[in-house]
Protein backbone atom coordinates (compact mmCIF):
# COMPACT_ATOMS: atom_id res chain seq x y z
CA UNK A 1 0.00 0.00 0.00
CA UNK A 2 0.81 3.74 -0.27
CA UNK A 3 3.45 4.83 2.58
CA UNK A 4 5.04 8.28 2.77
CA UNK A 5 8.53 8.34 4.32
CA UNK A 6 8.97 11.59 6.74
CA UNK A 7 12.56 13.01 7.99
CA UNK A 8 13.72 13.69 10.26
CA UNK A 9 12.16 12.35 12.84
CA UNK A 10 13.08 14.82 15.42
CA UNK A 11 14.75 18.45 15.38
CA UNK A 12 15.54 21.10 18.12
CA UNK A 13 16.39 24.57 17.15
CA UNK A 14 17.47 27.38 18.43
CA UNK A 15 14.49 30.04 18.30
CA UNK A 16 15.00 32.04 15.26
CA UNK A 17 16.89 29.09 13.22
CA UNK A 18 15.09 27.71 10.50
CA UNK A 19 13.80 24.36 9.89
CA UNK A 20 12.81 22.22 7.14
CA UNK A 21 10.53 18.77 7.02
CA UNK A 22 10.78 16.34 4.12
CA UNK A 23 8.39 14.29 2.65
CA UNK A 24 9.04 10.99 0.28
CA UNK A 25 6.86 8.67 -1.55
CA UNK A 26 8.18 6.05 -3.96
CA UNK A 27 5.29 6.79 -6.30
CA UNK A 28 3.74 9.51 -7.97
CA UNK A 29 1.49 11.34 -5.68
CA UNK A 30 -1.99 13.44 -6.21
CA UNK A 31 -1.88 15.18 -3.86
CA UNK A 32 -0.51 15.91 -0.82
CA UNK A 33 -1.30 17.59 2.68
CA UNK A 34 0.67 19.08 5.81
CA UNK A 35 -0.77 18.95 9.22
CA UNK A 36 0.76 20.32 12.41
CA UNK A 37 -0.46 18.86 15.96
CA UNK A 38 0.16 20.72 19.14
CA UNK A 39 1.56 18.77 22.09
CA UNK A 40 -0.95 17.05 23.35
CA UNK A 41 -3.59 18.31 20.54
CA UNK A 42 -5.50 16.73 17.82
CA UNK A 43 -3.81 17.23 14.10
CA UNK A 44 -4.75 20.59 12.30
CA UNK A 45 -4.94 21.20 8.53
CA UNK A 46 -1.87 23.44 7.02
CA UNK A 47 -2.56 23.11 3.52
CA UNK A 48 -2.86 20.98 0.41
CA UNK A 49 -0.43 21.10 -2.49
CA UNK A 50 -1.63 19.76 -5.60
CA UNK A 51 0.37 21.33 -8.82
CA UNK A 52 3.62 19.56 -9.90
CA UNK A 53 6.36 22.16 -8.64
CA UNK A 54 3.94 24.35 -6.35
CA UNK A 55 5.23 26.22 -3.66
CA UNK A 56 2.59 28.05 -1.09
CA UNK A 57 3.80 30.30 1.57
CA UNK A 58 1.82 31.12 4.65
CA UNK A 59 3.50 33.41 6.81
CA UNK A 60 6.85 32.04 7.80
CA UNK A 61 5.93 28.67 6.22
CA UNK A 62 6.80 27.28 2.90
CA UNK A 63 5.52 24.35 1.10
CA UNK A 64 7.01 22.72 -1.98
CA UNK A 65 5.49 19.80 -4.24
CA UNK A 66 8.26 18.15 -5.85
CA UNK A 67 8.44 18.68 -9.48
CA UNK A 68 7.85 14.79 -9.83
CA UNK A 69 5.41 14.81 -7.43
CA UNK A 70 7.01 12.22 -5.43
CA UNK A 71 8.17 14.53 -2.19
CA UNK A 72 7.42 17.89 -0.83
CA UNK A 73 8.76 19.90 1.94
CA UNK A 74 7.45 22.54 4.77
CA UNK A 75 10.05 24.78 5.92
CA UNK A 76 9.86 27.56 8.61
CA UNK A 77 11.59 30.52 8.97
CA UNK A 78 12.68 31.89 12.09
CA UNK A 79 11.34 29.39 14.58
CA UNK A 80 9.48 30.70 17.21
CA UNK A 81 8.14 28.48 20.08
CA UNK A 82 4.58 28.99 18.82
CA UNK A 83 6.20 26.44 16.05
CA UNK A 84 6.76 23.78 18.31
CA UNK A 85 4.63 20.41 17.43
CA UNK A 86 4.66 17.89 15.12
CA UNK A 87 4.14 18.49 11.46
CA UNK A 88 2.81 15.46 9.46
CA UNK A 89 2.51 14.72 5.51
CA UNK A 90 -0.65 13.20 4.32
CA UNK A 91 -1.63 11.61 1.11
CA UNK A 92 -4.28 9.92 -0.34
CA UNK A 93 -3.95 5.93 -2.09
CA UNK A 94 -7.37 5.74 -3.56
CA UNK A 95 -9.57 8.49 -3.18
CA UNK A 96 -10.76 8.89 0.24
CA UNK A 97 -7.68 6.81 1.87
CA UNK A 98 -5.60 9.38 3.66
CA UNK A 99 -2.48 7.65 4.74
CA UNK A 100 0.15 10.03 6.91
CA UNK A 101 3.74 10.02 7.35
CA UNK A 102 5.10 9.37 10.28
CA UNK A 103 5.86 12.94 11.39
CA UNK A 104 8.62 15.34 12.36
CA UNK A 105 8.73 16.56 15.94
CA UNK A 106 9.69 20.42 16.51
CA UNK A 107 11.26 21.48 19.61
CA UNK A 108 12.60 25.20 19.77
CA UNK A 109 14.63 26.18 22.54
CA UNK A 110 14.06 29.67 23.68
CA UNK B 1 -19.86 25.08 15.49
CA UNK B 2 -18.94 21.63 17.78
CA UNK B 3 -17.44 20.06 14.49
CA UNK B 4 -15.96 16.45 15.16
CA UNK B 5 -16.92 15.19 18.23
CA UNK B 6 -15.69 12.43 20.66
CA UNK B 7 -16.36 10.58 23.41
CA UNK B 8 -15.35 9.57 26.12
CA UNK B 9 -12.02 11.58 26.35
CA UNK B 10 -10.40 9.25 28.33
CA UNK B 11 -10.50 4.97 28.98
CA UNK B 12 -8.87 2.58 30.77
CA UNK B 13 -9.84 -0.74 29.87
CA UNK B 14 -9.56 -4.21 31.14
CA UNK B 15 -7.91 -7.03 28.55
CA UNK B 16 -10.78 -8.67 27.20
CA UNK B 17 -13.44 -5.92 27.88
CA UNK B 18 -14.88 -4.41 24.79
CA UNK B 19 -16.15 -1.27 24.22
CA UNK B 20 -17.38 1.28 21.75
CA UNK B 21 -15.72 5.06 20.70
CA UNK B 22 -18.67 7.40 19.48
CA UNK B 23 -17.98 10.36 16.96
CA UNK B 24 -19.99 12.83 15.61
CA UNK B 25 -19.82 15.62 12.77
CA UNK B 26 -21.41 18.49 12.54
CA UNK B 27 -20.07 19.38 8.87
CA UNK B 28 -22.62 17.56 6.74
CA UNK B 29 -19.22 15.75 5.91
CA UNK B 30 -19.74 12.40 3.14
CA UNK B 31 -16.32 10.76 4.36
CA UNK B 32 -15.36 9.92 7.95
CA UNK B 33 -12.14 8.15 9.67
CA UNK B 34 -10.58 6.19 12.32
CA UNK B 35 -6.99 6.94 13.29
CA UNK B 36 -4.85 5.62 15.71
CA UNK B 37 -1.38 7.52 17.16
CA UNK B 38 1.48 5.47 19.32
CA UNK B 39 4.78 7.32 19.50
CA UNK B 40 7.12 7.35 16.49
CA UNK B 41 4.49 5.75 14.76
CA UNK B 42 2.34 8.41 13.36
CA UNK B 43 -0.95 8.09 12.54
CA UNK B 44 -2.04 5.00 11.51
CA UNK B 45 -5.72 4.42 9.29
CA UNK B 46 -7.71 2.19 10.96
CA UNK B 47 -11.45 2.37 9.09
CA UNK B 48 -12.86 5.10 6.90
CA UNK B 49 -16.22 5.40 5.45
CA UNK B 50 -16.02 7.43 2.36
CA UNK B 51 -19.60 7.82 2.81
CA UNK B 52 -22.79 7.00 4.60
CA UNK B 53 -23.53 3.03 4.34
CA UNK B 54 -20.40 2.17 3.05
CA UNK B 55 -16.96 1.20 5.20
CA UNK B 56 -13.44 0.07 4.41
CA UNK B 57 -10.64 -1.36 5.87
CA UNK B 58 -7.27 1.16 6.22
CA UNK B 59 -3.73 0.00 7.32
CA UNK B 60 -4.07 -1.82 10.57
CA UNK B 61 -7.76 -2.85 10.65
CA UNK B 62 -7.37 -6.26 12.89
CA UNK B 63 -9.15 -6.22 16.20
CA UNK B 64 -11.83 -3.24 15.67
CA UNK B 65 -15.22 -3.02 13.67
CA UNK B 66 -16.93 0.35 12.58
CA UNK B 67 -20.08 1.36 12.47
CA UNK B 68 -21.68 4.16 9.86
CA UNK B 69 -24.67 4.60 11.80
CA UNK B 70 -25.83 7.57 9.54
CA UNK B 71 -23.93 10.68 7.76
CA UNK B 72 -23.09 12.30 11.01
CA UNK B 73 -21.48 9.53 13.23
CA UNK B 74 -19.33 7.20 13.02
CA UNK B 75 -18.37 4.55 16.02
CA UNK B 76 -15.31 2.41 16.50
CA UNK B 77 -15.41 -1.32 18.23
CA UNK B 78 -13.19 -3.23 20.31
CA UNK B 79 -14.48 -6.37 20.84
CA UNK B 80 -12.19 -7.96 22.80
CA UNK B 81 -9.28 -5.07 24.05
CA UNK B 82 -5.83 -5.93 24.05
CA UNK B 83 -2.62 -4.17 25.75
CA UNK B 84 -1.86 -3.28 22.37
CA UNK B 85 -4.69 -1.55 21.30
CA UNK B 86 -3.52 0.85 24.05
CA UNK B 87 -2.93 4.19 21.77
CA UNK B 88 -4.63 7.84 21.39
CA UNK B 89 -7.61 7.15 18.97
CA UNK B 90 -8.61 10.23 16.12
CA UNK B 91 -11.59 10.68 14.39
CA UNK B 92 -12.03 12.88 11.11
CA UNK B 93 -14.03 13.81 8.92
CA UNK B 94 -13.12 15.76 5.64
CA UNK B 95 -14.74 17.97 3.53
CA UNK B 96 -14.85 17.46 -0.09
CA UNK B 97 -11.36 19.41 -0.74
CA UNK B 98 -10.01 17.00 1.25
CA UNK B 99 -9.62 18.86 4.38
CA UNK B 100 -9.39 16.51 7.51
CA UNK B 101 -10.76 17.71 10.71
CA UNK B 102 -10.06 15.91 13.96
CA UNK B 103 -11.72 15.44 16.86
CA UNK B 104 -10.19 15.88 20.20
CA UNK B 105 -9.01 12.48 20.56
CA UNK B 106 -9.43 9.14 23.05
CA UNK B 107 -7.06 8.37 25.39
CA UNK B 108 -7.62 4.05 25.48
CA UNK B 109 -5.09 2.37 28.23
CA UNK B 110 -5.73 -1.09 28.13
CA UNK B 111 -4.48 -2.99 31.08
Amino acid sequence: GQQVMQIPQYQHVQEGEDFTTYCNSSTTLSNIQWYKQRPGGHPVFLIQLVKSGEVKKQKRLTFQFGEAKKNSSLHITATQTTDVGTYFCAVTSGTYKYIFGTGTRLKVLA
Amino acid sequence: NAGVTQTPKFQVLKTGQSMTLQCAQDMNHNSMYWYRQDPGMGLRLIYYSASEGTTDKGEVPNGYNVSRLNKREFSLRLESAAPSQTSVYFCASTNRGGEAFFGQGTRLTVV
